[in-house]
């Protein structure tokens, strides 16, 4: 069974300072991707990010980073410059491919408040 | 286009009532799913169909009925619910393929069962 950890329930930070949020997953597959999707209030689940478990390297897409590493079985995600907009849950997620359908396991959420 | 259509966007049902919940997308993709979430929480898999077959139900209750009448929709039928059933309920989409794995998720329905 598979299990993702976001420890974070909530982080509050003023406009512009930069915004970690920390995933932990756990499966015995080896082959796996995970993800980040934002839910603003209006409720719609945004896709941000995927990484799949043969590709540790890590990226900048804009504002966006994040920190794949097996070896901890860590996923975590950066805003740079935070700003109100980013205001959000944000939630790691991941999928092990099965032949029956892909199932997403979610982790807790993470709400991000960012202040003017 | 990445967009997945779902509608209502707010329902209120009596527990009587019979109503349903749509969804669309025009992506191509082979896979769709429900999904339920409550207040402060993640969502939870209800449903998968892939290629328009049921491929998965995560043991939900008979007053919840999926159906999918073709590649680009499907539906959520919804009948004697209980209160506690008031949720947002998702709707999603996927490429089933080992490449293409990330899901589209639409606005959602949110539900409130009287």
């Amino acid at each position: 069974a598979q299990k993702v950890t976001q420890a974070q329930t909530e982080i509050s930070v003023v406009e512009k300072e930069d915004v970690t949020l920390d995933c932990v997953y756990e499966t015995r597959d080896t082959t796996y991707y995970l993800f980040w999707y934002k839910q603003p209030p209006s409720g719609e689940l945004v896709f941000l990010i995927r990484r799949n478990s043969f590709d540790e390297q890590n990226e900048i897409s804009g504002r966006y980073s994040w920190n794949f590493q097996k070896s901890t079985s860590s996923f975590n995600f950066t805003i740079t410059a935070s700003q109100v907009v980013d205001s959000a849950v944000y939630f790691c997620a991941l999928i092990v491919i099965k032949a029956a359908g892909n199932k997403l396991t979610f982790g807790g959420g993470t709400r991000v408040l960012v202040k003017p | 286009d990445t967009e997945v259509t779902q509608t209502p966007k707010h329902l209120v049902m009596g527990m009587t009532n019979k109503k349903s919940l749509k969804c669309e997308q025009h992506m191509g993709h082979r896979a769709m799913y429900w999904y339920k979430q409550k207040a402060k929480k993640p969502p939870e898999l209800m449903f998968v169909y892939s290629y328009e077959k049921l491929s998965i139900n995560e043991s939900v209750p008979s007053r919840f009925s999926p159906e999918c009448p073709n590649s680009s929709l499907l539906n959520l039928h919804l009948h004697a619910l209980q209160p506690e059933d008031s949720a947002l309920y998702l709707c999603a989409s996927s490429q089933e393929s080992y490449r293409n794995t990330e899901a589209f998720f639409g606005q959602g329905t949110r539900l409130t069962v009287v």
